[in-house]
């Protein structure tokens, strides 16, 4: 079966760069999308077709698919954006996951 | 604007039965365009898809591979809202369990329900 797999967690400084990764086999040839979740609520879309951001997602999310590789960037990275991230492809008829990267702000 | 809406009991016992249903409004469960899915998320597993359905002139369904025995997944048009049932359930089947929509049937998930939290205790 298709996995995407994420590094566990991401440290970032306010105002910083912070990416976070997804790899999977050929996932370049997929479309890659983003979510964010903070404790007690449901997840947020935030990327959707690798690199598009639904609307009232601020400008500072953006994201690539290449390769093995999709990434999310969170650039000047603000306290609000500390959150739990997965990445997300369908492999046919099925949706898959990432494991989820805990993204700290300190 | 697209809302959904979640009920059903938190708390299971071993071998039973799972059972959540997810109200939509704004959008209709027959669409010919948008697909209803059910998804959980566990500290230990993080988010998974369990399965959707989707109407294109009938109705159809798909299911993970890891649930495709225990699973099912029902529309409901009069009501407007689809449902999940799970069969046989265990501790690991405890999890916040939520139901999304995918706009496209193979695009993302863009509005999702509220969560429920179920567990598998006796």
């Amino acid at each position: 079966s298709y996995e995407l797999t994420q590094p566990p967690s991401v440290s970032v400084s306010p105002g910083q760069t912070a990416s976070i990764t997804c790899s999977g086999d050929k996932l370049g040839d997929k479309y890659a999308y983003w979510y964010q979740q903070k404790p007690g609520q449901s997840p947020i879309l935030v990327i959707y077709q690798d690199n598009k951001r639904p609307s009232g997602i601020p400008e500072r999310f953006s994201g690539s698919n290449s390769g093995n590789t999709a990434t999310l960037t969170i650039s000047g990275t603000q306290a609000m954006d500390e959150a739990d991230y997965s990445c997300q492809a369908w492999d046919g008829s099925t949706a898959v996951f990432g494991g989820g990267t805990k993204l700290t702000v300190l | 604007q697209v809302q959904l809406q979640q009920s059903g009991p938190g708390l299971v016992k071993p071998s039973q039965t799972l059972s959540l249903t997810c109200v939509i409004s704004g959008d209709s469960v027959s669409s010919n365009t948008a697909a209803w899915n059910w998804i959980r998320r566990s500290p230990s597993r993080g988010l998974e898809w369990l399965g959707r359905t989707y109407y294109r002139s009938k109705w159809f369904n798909n299911y993970a591979v890891s649930m495709k025995s225990r699973i099912t997944i029902n529309p409901d048009t009069s009501k407007n809202q689809f449902s999940l049932q799970l069969n046989s359930v265990t501790p690991e089947d405890t999890a916040m369990y939520y139901c999304a929509r995918d706009p496209a049937a193979g695009g993302p998930f863009d509005y999702w329900g509220q969560g429920t939290l179920v567990t598998v205790s006796s």
